[in-house]
C-alpha cells in the first residue's frame, strides 16, 4: 500500500458543488501539504499543516479550505467548485528531522474536473 | 519569485547527456530536485544544501552555486527511464518546506 493515499483519484463534478479530497498517510510525518498542479505552472501550494493544531494558507488558498482531523489525515475542500479549479491535486508529507532531509513524499494525485 | 527553469523541454537519444538549470532571484538555503513521470506523482531525486552538502537517492549529479542562486541537474548517459518532467524547488531557510517554491518544470524525453 502507498504511504500517502489520496481519495478519490478522479472526480468529475459540476459548478457550485462541494467537493472534498482526502489524504491519509502511514509515514508518521507531522507535516502535510496540499498542492495544485496545472500544465505549465508547476506545483503550487494551497495549504499546509505542521501539526494537528497548526493550519496555514499557502500561495493560492482562495476558494479552498482544509481540515487536519488527525496526524495522519488532511482533507481539502472546495466549498463551491468552479471550472478554473479543474486541476491535478497532490497531497504530500515531510518530516525534515526524521528523514534527515526536507524531502516531500507525494500521494498519487487526485484529478478533479469541474464542469 | 518562482524559480526559472531552462530549457523548458529537451529531447535526447539514449546515451546522450543533458543539463537542466534552475535559477532564483532570492538567496537560497537549498534546492530540491524532483522527477515526475506522466500520470504519476513527483519523486524526490536530491537536495543540495547551502555549504555544499548533498542528499539524494539516485545516481544523478547536481550542483548548487550559492552566489549565483543557481542549480544545475546533470543527466549523463541518459536512459529511457529518465524521461519525465523535472522540477526544482527552492527554499530560502532551513526546513522551511512551507516556503518551498517549485519551478515550472523541464520536460525530458529520451528516445531509443
Amino acid at each position: 500500500d502507498a504511504d500517502v493515499t489520496q481519495t478519490p483519484r478522479n472526480r468529475i463534478t459540476k459548478t457550485g458543488k462541494r467537493i472534498m479530497l482526502e489524504c491519509s498517510q502511514t509515514k508518521g510525518h507531522d507535516r502535510m501539504y496540499w498542492y495544485r498542479q496545472d500544465p505549465g505552472l508547476g506545483l503550487r501550494l494551497i495549504y499546509y499543516s505542521f501539526d494537528v493544531k497548526d493550519i496555514n494558507k499557502g500561495e493560492i488558498s482562495d476558494g479552498y479550505s482544509v481540515s487536519r482531523q488527525a496526524q495522519a489525515k488532511f482533507s481539502l475542500s472546495l466549498e463551491s467548485a468552479i471550472p478554473n479549479q479543474t486541476a491535478l491535486y497532490f497531497c504530500a508529507t515531510s518530516d525534515p528531522w526524521r528523514e534527515n532531509t526536507g524531502e516531500l513524499f507525494f500521494g498519487e494525485g487526485s484529478r478533479l474536473t469541474v464542469l | 519569485q518562482q524559480p526559472v527553469q531552462s530549457p523548458q523541454a529537451v529531447i535526447l537519444r539514449e546515451g546522450e547527456d543533458a543539463v537542466i538549470n534552475c535559477s532564483s532571484s532570492k538567496a537560497l538555503y537549498s534546492v530540491h530536485w524532483y522527477r515526475q513521470k506522466h500520470g504519476e506523482a513527483p519523486v524526490f531525486l536530491m537536495i543540495l544544501l547551502k555549504g555544499g552538502e548533498q542528499k539524494g537517492h539516485e545516481k544523478i549529479s547536481a550542483s548548487f552555486n550559492e552566489k549565483k542562486q543557481q542549480s544545475s541537474l546533470y543527466l549523463t548517459a541518459s536512459q529511457l527511464s529518465y524521461s519525465g518532467t523535472y522540477f526544482c524547488g527552492t527554499e530560502i531557510r532551513a526546513y522551511n518546506t512551507d516556503k518551498l517554491i517549485f519551478g515550472t518544470g523541464t520536460r525530458l524525453q529520451v528516445f531509443p
